[in-house]
């Protein structure tokens, strides 16, 4: 899997936008980023996923930079419910079978 | 739909037994994989199996881990001779790969494996 690398930690206010940066600069042409989440005792929860255009969903909407080497993950209206560790991942071109999680971003949604 | 399913939810289990914890896919998904996750860390990969494929085990930690699969449902994960090491979440997860090369992995909530 192509590396990712992602802050630790990150606080967001109730209500604002919650903005989650990813760099990956090893990606090459026709893999995709995804994101998923996992929140306290719970399996990881897919987000969203994309190649090159942006994409939003019901849960987030992710932006991928021209050149590809970095994503945000953007949730509009973050909610108490949004605190979570927020994983960004870049599977090989040979599929998804390994995922590779890192220790991701901490998210802490604050009242 | 119903997500997927592992049982049983909590397992505690004396050093040296042999325990076997059992994922149930989401219907029709032809991937599925297991993960490992120790307190406070990331996510390891296990085994992987699709379809009638022979598994990816190259993630199995040692000769006492094995999987098994049933065509495309219900998937067992035992581990005999049990180590406090093994103490863990144990996460299963499946995938429409059938449908889509790069469907996202959908997974449960573990089984919480604790051995004494």
């Amino acid at each position: 899997d192509a590396k990712t690398t992602q802050p630790p930690s990150m606080d967001c206010a109730e209500g604002r936008a919650a903005n989650l940066p990813c760099n990956h600069s090893t990606i090459s042409g026709n893999e995709y980023v995804y994101w998923y989440r996992q929140i306290h005792s719970q399996g990881p929860q897919y987000i969203i996923h994309g190649l090159k255009n942006n994409e939003t969903n019901e849960m987030a909407s992710l932006i991928i930079t021209e050149d590809r080497k970095s994503s945000t993950l953007i949730l509009p209206h973050a909610t108490l419910r949004d605190t979570a560790v927020y994983y960004c991942i870049v599977p090989d071109n040979f599929g998804n079978e390994k995922l590779t999680f890192g220790t991701g971003t901490r998210l802490t949604i604050i009242p | 739909g119903a997500g997927v399913s592992q049982s049983p939810s909590n397992k505690v289990t004396e050093k040296g037994k042999d325990v076997e914890l059992r994922c149930d896919p989401i219907s029709g998904h032809t991937a599925l994989y297991w993960y490992r996750q120790r307190l406070g860390q990331g996510l390891e990969f296990l085994i992987y199996f699709q379809g009638n494929s022979a598994p990816d085990k190259s993630g199995l930690p040692s000769d006492r881990f094995s999987a098994e699969r049933t065509g495309e449902s219900v998937s067992t994960l035992t581990i005999q001779r049990t180590q406090q090491e093994d103490s863990a979440v144990y996460l299963c997860a499946s995938s429409d790969r059938h449908r889509s090369y790069n469907s996202p992995l959908h997974f449960g909530n573990g089984t919480r494996l604790t051995v004494t």
